[in-house]
């Protein structure tokens, strides 16, 4: 079965303290592999996605994440959090043949402290 | 700023009313999509456009009605609601089905 588990449903993070958001994923065939961000009140915002060649992929906001096809994994990553990522991050799954649907992952929501 | 533009922002209606949620983009997208989200849930995929023609309906009940009368624009039509769609409704775009898709902020409906 096709699955996208993001396992934190709530992390907190200092300001300026490093932070790695976990998605993994099933998938029957070559994932395309997005994380969003979303803002209450707002609608989703693509961070960065991966469809094929450099594993580590650098996105916007100074996010990046890395595949490891091993680990079934695209885990998000940004080295010095700033208070204005608080927000709710979805990892998502797509590809060639399901006709624009997308699995999501439930989402964790970050919290920063001060 | 948001490319892709939904009105309106926000909808109170009662259960016998009908009413319309519109979306738009002038990205040259040619798939869009229609997505419903509760809080603290992720999207849940209602319909997809390709090329003006409905693709993929995930049995959304018949009280929920949608439309692409152009390349730019979605519209979703509403009537007879029930209280259990109260929620927020996003619309999507994309190139094409299976590339990056691209938000609205969303309409929130809230059914009386």
């Amino acid at each position: 079965a096709q699955s996208v588990t993001q396992p934190d449903i709530h992390i907190t993070v200092s300001e300026g303290a490093s932070l790695e958001l976990r998605c993994n994923y099933s998938y029957g065939a070559t994932p395309y592999l997005f994380w969003y961000v979303q803002s209450p009140g707002q609608g989703l915002q693509l961070l960065l996605k991966y469809f094929s060649g450099d594993t580590l992929v650098q996105g916007i906001k100074g996010f990046e994440a890395e595949f490891k096809r091993s680990q079934s994994s695209f885990n998000l990553r940004k080295p010095s959090v700033h208070w204005s990522d608080a927000a709710e991050y979805f990892c998502a799954v797509g590809g060639d043949n399901q006709g624009g649907k997308l699995i999501f992952g439930q989402g964790t929501e970050l919290s920063v402290k001060p | 700023d948001t490319e892709v533009t939904q009105t309106p922002k926000h909808l109170v209606m009662g259960m016998t009313n009908k009413k319309s949620l519109k979306c738009e983009q002038h990205m040259g997208h040619r798939a869009m999509y229609w997505y419903k989200q509760k809080a603290k849930k992720p999207p849940e995929l209602m319909f997809v456009y390709s090329y003006e023609k409905l693709s993929i309906n995930e049995s959304v009940p018949s009280r929920f009605s949608p439309e692409c009368p152009n390349s730019s624009l979605l519209n979703l039509h509403l009537h007879a609601l029930q209280p259990e769609d109260s929620a927020l409704y996003l619309c999507a775009s994309s190139l094409a089905v299976s590339q990056p898709q691209h938000f609205g902020d969303g309409t929130r409906l809230s059914i009386l």
